[in-house]
């Protein structure tokens, strides 16, 4: 995961919006993908974005994307707790079958 | 239901002794692959599988083996475990050809090698 950055850790109220910054290196990446991971679970893929898009959004989440800067960010509006969760940022590279995730963002969200 | 299912879910060992994860996906995918997941490390691949037959290494392989007998299932096998492959595992699968097609994974197989 070093190639793929997030920070650890993210502390919101319930009702606020959150957001989560991953920042990436390969400007090739064809696919960049947000997983949610709950306890005890896999990981669970929450959306993704095509290369060639700025933003996307499905309901409560919209993805941003900047190309230039490569940072990708997760915002979800009107944070609940059972979002409390782990959320992973990964990219598919042109040419590679396996997806780079990140270390994971820790969301708790605080009643 | 569509799911990726993996056994055990917790398994504890010793140095040495041979052990095998199993994962199985009733989703007809062609593409499976194992994962491994450290603190502050993120997923990394261990191996994957494009179809029956077909394995290939990914980022982290050593010490490992698996095998692709049938679509449905890919084992992990660990012929000589070791204290530095305590970790949580995950097999995961997606269809094969379609670049935004999701991976399921399975709930994880976490592993103590004393």
């Amino acid at each position: 995961g070093e190639d793929v950055e997030q920070s650890l850790f993210l502390s919101v109220r319930e009702g606020d919006s959150s957001v989560i910054n991953c920042t990436y290196t390969d400007s090739s990446s064809t696919y960049l993908y947000w997983y949610k991971q709950e306890p005890g679970a896999g990981l669970q893929l929450l959306t993704y974005i095509f290369s060639n898009m700025d933003m996307k959004q499905d309901q409560r989440l919209t993805v941003l994307l900047n190309k230039k800067d490569k940072h990708l960010s997760l915002r979800i509006a009107d944070t609940q707790t059972g979002d409390s969760a782990i959320y992973f940022c990964a990219e598919r590279r042109t040419g590679r079958r396996a997806l780079t995730f990140g270390s994971g963002t820790r969301l708790q969200v605080q009643p | 239901e569509a799911q990726v299912t993996q056994n055990p879910r917790y398994l504890i060992t010793v140095t040495g002794k041979k052990l095998t994860v199993t994962c199985s996906q009733n989703m007809n995918h062609e593409y499976m692959s194992w994962y491994r997941q450290d603190p502050g490390l993120g997923l990394r691949q261990i191996y994957y599988s494009m179809n029956v037959e077909v394995t290939d290494k990914g980022d982290v392989p050593e010490g490992y083996k698996v095998s692709r007998k049938e679509k449905r299932n890919f084992p992990l096998i660990l012929e000589s475990p070791s204290p530095n492959q305590t970790s949580l595992y995950f097999c995961a699968s997606r269809q094969q050809g379609a670049h935004n097609s999701p991976l399921h994974f399975g709930n994880g197989t976490r592993l103590t090698v004393t």
